[in-house]
């Protein structure tokens, strides 16, 4: 069946430094994929999406590209904030799917 | 920016006892859906709904949840006869199309506290 895999956190990062969460996927034909965020307290927001191959996602800052040939969508950052500490999900939805599967989340820790 | 909105942002409940949560999406979509997410672990899916009927659900939606659109606005999770293990934070969301390629718009969840 359709799955996501997203490396397991904590992620604990300096002010500043290059971001790197990897996420791969299983799934039959074309899903999209997306990253949502999750800051303390708070619900799920869209971050990015991408829906084909070699698609760029983009928002913020981060950025993510669609790999078919990997079936992968590893989210990047260049330079990142006390402020984007928060739990980062990867997700796919299957093409004329209804719902969403999400990677397990890996939280991402900021230092100033 | 639209939001969805889901009330109450907490609810504590016997076990045993029935619980409504409450979603009001962002009104020209089309698409409604539920997940919970059990403290620490992976968002699940629930159920999506469109055209005032489950278009899809998942093994957990069973015969203890329903859901419904009791009018043009509001979307509802009814929880029959409540357990422990159905403590969760639970999340409505909506889409204008159907899952992909736009993505949902999620509320900030419901966090159920069963005890």
């Amino acid at each position: 069946g359709n799955s996501v895999t997203q490396m397991e956190g904590p992620v604990t990062l300096s002010e500043e430094a290059f971001l790197t969460i990897n996420c791969t996927y299983t799934a039959t034909g074309y899903p999209s994929l997306f990253w949502y965020v999750q800051y303390p307290g708070e619900g799920l927001q869209l971050l990015l999406k991408a829906t084909k191959a070699d698609d760029k996602g983009s928002n913020k800052g981060f950025e993510a590209t669609y790999r078919k040939e990997t079936t992968s969508f590893h989210l990047e950052k260049g330079s990142v904030q006390v402020s984007d500490s928060a739990v980062y999900f990867c997700a796919l939805v299957q093409t004329g799917g209804f719902k969403t599967i999400f990677g397990a989340g890996t939280r991402l820790f900021v230092k100033a | 920016e639209p939001e969805v909105t889901q009330t109450p942002s907490h609810q504590v409940t016997q076990m045993g006892q029935e619980v409504i949560l409450r979603c009001v999406p962002i009104s020209n979509h089309l698409y409604f859906y539920w997940y919970r997410q059990i403290l620490g672990q992976k968002v699940e899916f629930l159920v999506s709904f469109y055209n005032n009927e489950i278009s899809e659900k998942s093994e957990i939606f069973d015969d203890q949840f329903s859901v419904e659109r009791p009018d043009g606005s509001n979307f509802t999770l009814k929880i029959r006869s409540t357990k422990l293990e159905d403590s969760a934070m639970y999340f409505c969301a909506s889409s204008y199309l159907s899952g992909g390629p736009g993505g949902y718009t999620f509320g900030s969840g419901t966090r159920l506290t069963v005890v």
